[in-house]
Protein backbone atom coordinates (compact mmCIF):
# COMPACT_ATOMS: atom_id res chain seq x y z
CA UNK A 1 0.00 0.00 0.00
CA UNK A 2 1.98 3.02 -1.48
CA UNK A 3 1.63 6.13 1.11
CA UNK A 4 1.32 9.89 -0.10
CA UNK A 5 3.39 10.82 -2.80
CA UNK A 6 4.52 14.08 -3.93
CA UNK A 7 6.14 15.37 -7.24
CA UNK A 8 8.62 16.36 -8.09
CA UNK A 9 10.87 16.22 -5.71
CA UNK A 10 12.61 19.58 -6.14
CA UNK A 11 12.12 22.21 -8.28
CA UNK A 12 14.29 25.74 -9.17
CA UNK A 13 12.40 28.91 -10.18
CA UNK A 14 13.03 32.37 -10.58
CA UNK A 15 11.05 35.16 -9.24
CA UNK A 16 7.51 35.94 -10.93
CA UNK A 17 7.10 32.40 -12.08
CA UNK A 18 4.95 30.07 -11.68
CA UNK A 19 4.68 26.28 -10.03
CA UNK A 20 2.30 23.51 -10.12
CA UNK A 21 3.44 20.47 -7.26
CA UNK A 22 1.46 17.44 -7.53
CA UNK A 23 0.13 15.07 -4.62
CA UNK A 24 -1.33 11.14 -4.97
CA UNK A 25 -2.76 10.22 -1.14
CA UNK A 26 -2.85 7.07 0.64
CA UNK A 27 -5.09 4.58 -0.63
CA UNK A 28 -8.74 5.08 0.84
CA UNK A 29 -8.30 8.82 1.82
CA UNK A 30 -10.16 11.62 0.01
CA UNK A 31 -9.23 14.47 1.91
CA UNK A 32 -5.81 16.47 0.59
CA UNK A 33 -4.47 18.69 3.02
CA UNK A 34 -1.18 20.95 1.88
CA UNK A 35 1.16 22.78 4.02
CA UNK A 36 4.32 24.66 3.83
CA UNK A 37 7.38 24.25 5.91
CA UNK A 38 10.03 26.94 6.52
CA UNK A 39 13.43 26.06 6.94
CA UNK A 40 13.47 25.77 10.86
CA UNK A 41 10.17 25.88 11.09
CA UNK A 42 6.99 23.55 11.68
CA UNK A 43 4.15 23.14 8.90
CA UNK A 44 2.01 25.89 7.91
CA UNK A 45 -1.49 25.26 6.68
CA UNK A 46 -2.24 26.34 3.06
CA UNK A 47 -5.82 24.71 2.04
CA UNK A 48 -7.60 21.59 2.09
CA UNK A 49 -9.40 19.65 -0.38
CA UNK A 50 -12.34 17.07 0.33
CA UNK A 51 -14.92 16.71 -2.99
CA UNK A 52 -13.41 18.57 -5.42
CA UNK A 53 -13.59 21.72 -3.17
CA UNK A 54 -11.51 23.57 -1.14
CA UNK A 55 -12.68 23.31 2.61
CA UNK A 56 -11.05 25.06 4.71
CA UNK A 57 -8.19 27.58 4.57
CA UNK A 58 -4.93 28.91 6.36
CA UNK A 59 -3.66 32.55 6.27
CA UNK A 60 -1.71 32.55 2.24
CA UNK A 61 -2.64 34.95 -0.47
CA UNK A 62 -5.08 34.33 -3.58
CA UNK A 63 -1.47 33.50 -5.19
CA UNK A 64 -1.80 29.97 -3.44
CA UNK A 65 -4.64 27.72 -5.17
CA UNK A 66 -4.90 24.55 -5.89
CA UNK A 67 -7.37 21.79 -6.95
CA UNK A 68 -8.39 17.91 -6.32
CA UNK A 69 -9.41 15.76 -8.93
CA UNK A 70 -12.11 12.94 -9.30
CA UNK A 71 -9.49 10.10 -8.09
CA UNK A 72 -8.78 12.63 -4.83
CA UNK A 73 -4.98 13.48 -6.33
CA UNK A 74 -4.28 17.19 -5.60
CA UNK A 75 -2.04 19.97 -7.45
CA UNK A 76 -0.90 23.15 -5.32
CA UNK A 77 -0.50 25.79 -7.68
CA UNK A 78 1.89 29.09 -6.61
CA UNK A 79 1.63 32.09 -9.52
CA UNK A 80 3.83 35.12 -9.09
CA UNK A 81 6.73 33.69 -6.92
CA UNK A 82 8.54 35.33 -4.17
CA UNK A 83 12.19 34.73 -2.75
CA UNK A 84 9.84 34.10 0.72
CA UNK A 85 7.74 31.00 -1.10
CA UNK A 86 11.10 29.12 -0.96
CA UNK A 87 10.08 25.97 1.10
CA UNK A 88 8.98 22.63 1.50
CA UNK A 89 5.93 21.54 0.38
CA UNK A 90 3.88 18.65 2.45
CA UNK A 91 1.27 17.15 0.71
CA UNK A 92 -1.19 15.43 3.98
CA UNK A 93 -4.34 12.88 3.40
CA UNK A 94 -6.70 11.85 5.63
CA UNK A 95 -10.25 10.65 5.47
CA UNK A 96 -12.81 13.40 6.21
CA UNK A 97 -13.75 11.78 8.80
CA UNK A 98 -10.77 13.14 10.84
CA UNK A 99 -8.12 10.51 11.16
CA UNK A 100 -4.78 11.41 11.52
CA UNK A 101 -3.15 12.95 8.82
CA UNK A 102 -0.26 11.63 6.92
CA UNK A 103 2.65 13.52 4.98
CA UNK A 104 4.16 12.81 2.00
CA UNK A 105 7.87 13.46 1.26
CA UNK A 106 7.46 16.89 0.30
CA UNK A 107 9.02 18.86 -2.60
CA UNK A 108 11.46 21.22 -2.42
CA UNK A 109 11.04 24.62 -3.93
CA UNK A 110 13.27 26.62 -4.20
CA UNK A 111 13.17 30.37 -5.48
CA UNK A 112 16.13 32.44 -6.98
CA UNK B 1 19.28 15.40 2.85
CA UNK B 2 18.22 18.75 4.12
CA UNK B 3 18.74 19.57 7.66
CA UNK B 4 15.23 20.69 9.52
CA UNK B 5 15.22 22.87 12.71
CA UNK B 6 18.73 24.28 12.62
CA UNK B 7 17.69 26.85 15.59
CA UNK B 8 15.06 24.65 17.43
CA UNK B 9 15.58 23.57 21.17
CA UNK B 10 17.73 20.46 21.53
CA UNK B 11 16.96 17.59 23.72
CA UNK B 12 19.74 15.18 24.14
CA UNK B 13 19.61 12.27 25.85
CA UNK B 14 21.78 8.91 26.19
CA UNK B 15 20.71 5.32 24.54
CA UNK B 16 18.63 3.57 26.77
CA UNK B 17 17.17 5.99 28.73
CA UNK B 18 13.48 7.71 28.95
CA UNK B 19 12.94 10.91 26.97
CA UNK B 20 10.11 13.43 27.52
CA UNK B 21 9.47 16.12 24.59
CA UNK B 22 6.98 19.10 25.80
CA UNK B 23 3.99 21.67 23.67
CA UNK B 24 2.51 24.24 25.03
CA UNK B 25 -0.73 24.37 22.62
CA UNK B 26 -2.62 27.86 22.27
CA UNK B 27 -6.31 27.14 21.69
CA UNK B 28 -8.10 25.73 25.02
CA UNK B 29 -10.99 24.80 22.33
CA UNK B 30 -8.82 22.41 20.71
CA UNK B 31 -9.73 18.79 20.42
CA UNK B 32 -7.58 17.17 18.84
CA UNK B 33 -3.73 16.83 19.04
CA UNK B 34 -1.42 14.83 17.06
CA UNK B 35 2.86 13.83 17.78
CA UNK B 36 5.08 13.53 14.64
CA UNK B 37 8.25 12.81 14.15
CA UNK B 38 10.36 14.32 11.15
CA UNK B 39 13.59 13.12 9.79
CA UNK B 40 16.41 15.26 8.14
CA UNK B 41 15.02 15.12 4.27
CA UNK B 42 11.38 13.20 4.90
CA UNK B 43 8.27 14.28 5.89
CA UNK B 44 6.41 14.29 8.82
CA UNK B 45 6.19 10.93 10.10
CA UNK B 46 2.60 10.10 12.52
CA UNK B 47 3.38 9.00 15.58
CA UNK B 48 0.37 9.11 18.29
CA UNK B 49 -2.08 11.07 18.66
CA UNK B 50 -4.98 12.31 21.66
CA UNK B 51 -8.34 13.59 21.73
CA UNK B 52 -9.58 16.00 24.25
CA UNK B 53 -11.53 13.72 26.11
CA UNK B 54 -8.56 11.77 27.54
CA UNK B 55 -5.60 12.49 29.52
CA UNK B 56 -3.37 9.92 28.08
CA UNK B 57 -2.55 7.81 25.51
CA UNK B 58 -0.22 4.74 25.12
CA UNK B 59 1.51 3.38 22.09
CA UNK B 60 4.63 0.80 21.18
CA UNK B 61 7.45 2.56 23.54
CA UNK B 62 5.75 6.26 23.46
CA UNK B 63 2.98 7.63 25.72
CA UNK B 64 0.91 11.11 25.08
CA UNK B 65 0.38 13.22 28.62
CA UNK B 66 -2.58 15.91 27.77
CA UNK B 67 -2.85 18.66 30.88
CA UNK B 68 -5.86 20.50 29.55
CA UNK B 69 -5.81 22.59 32.61
CA UNK B 70 -2.29 24.39 31.27
CA UNK B 71 -3.02 23.79 27.83
CA UNK B 72 0.23 21.19 27.84
CA UNK B 73 0.95 18.09 26.20
CA UNK B 74 4.36 16.13 26.67
CA UNK B 75 5.49 12.96 24.35
CA UNK B 76 7.46 10.32 26.80
CA UNK B 77 9.70 7.77 24.44
CA UNK B 78 10.76 4.89 26.61
CA UNK B 79 13.92 3.08 25.92
CA UNK B 80 15.25 5.80 23.77
CA UNK B 81 16.93 4.02 20.31
CA UNK B 82 19.76 6.01 17.97
CA UNK B 83 17.01 5.64 15.54
CA UNK B 84 14.14 8.37 17.52
CA UNK B 85 16.68 10.55 16.54
CA UNK B 86 15.03 13.64 14.59
CA UNK B 87 13.14 16.35 15.22
CA UNK B 88 9.43 16.05 16.74
CA UNK B 89 6.87 18.05 16.56
CA UNK B 90 3.20 18.70 18.71
CA UNK B 91 0.54 19.80 16.50
CA UNK B 92 -3.48 20.91 17.96
CA UNK B 93 -6.72 21.14 15.21
CA UNK B 94 -7.71 24.20 14.78
CA UNK B 95 -11.10 23.33 12.72
CA UNK B 96 -14.06 23.92 13.80
CA UNK B 97 -17.68 22.86 12.30
CA UNK B 98 -16.63 18.53 12.39
CA UNK B 99 -14.62 19.57 9.15
CA UNK B 100 -11.55 17.75 8.40
CA UNK B 101 -8.25 18.13 10.46
CA UNK B 102 -6.65 22.05 9.81
CA UNK B 103 -3.32 21.62 11.87
CA UNK B 104 -1.17 23.92 14.02
CA UNK B 105 2.45 23.05 14.48
CA UNK B 106 4.34 24.02 17.53
CA UNK B 107 7.87 24.71 16.84
CA UNK B 108 9.55 21.30 16.94
CA UNK B 109 12.13 20.05 19.33
CA UNK B 110 15.56 18.44 18.06
CA UNK B 111 16.06 14.81 19.60
CA UNK B 112 19.70 13.37 19.74
CA UNK B 113 20.34 10.16 20.86
CA UNK B 114 23.75 9.40 22.18
CA UNK B 115 25.04 5.67 21.77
Amino acid sequence: DAGVTQSPTHLIKTRGQQVTLRCSPKSGHDTVSWYQQALGQGPQFIFQYYEEEERQRGNFPDRFSGHQFPNYSSELNVNALLLGDSALYLCASSSWAGAPLFFGPGTRLTVL
Amino acid sequence: GESVGLHLPTLSVQEGDNSIINCAYSNSASDYFIWYKQESGKGPQFIIDIRSNMDKRQGQRVTVLLNKTVKHLSLQIAATQPGDSAVYFCAENMSRNNAGNMLTFGGGTRLMVKP
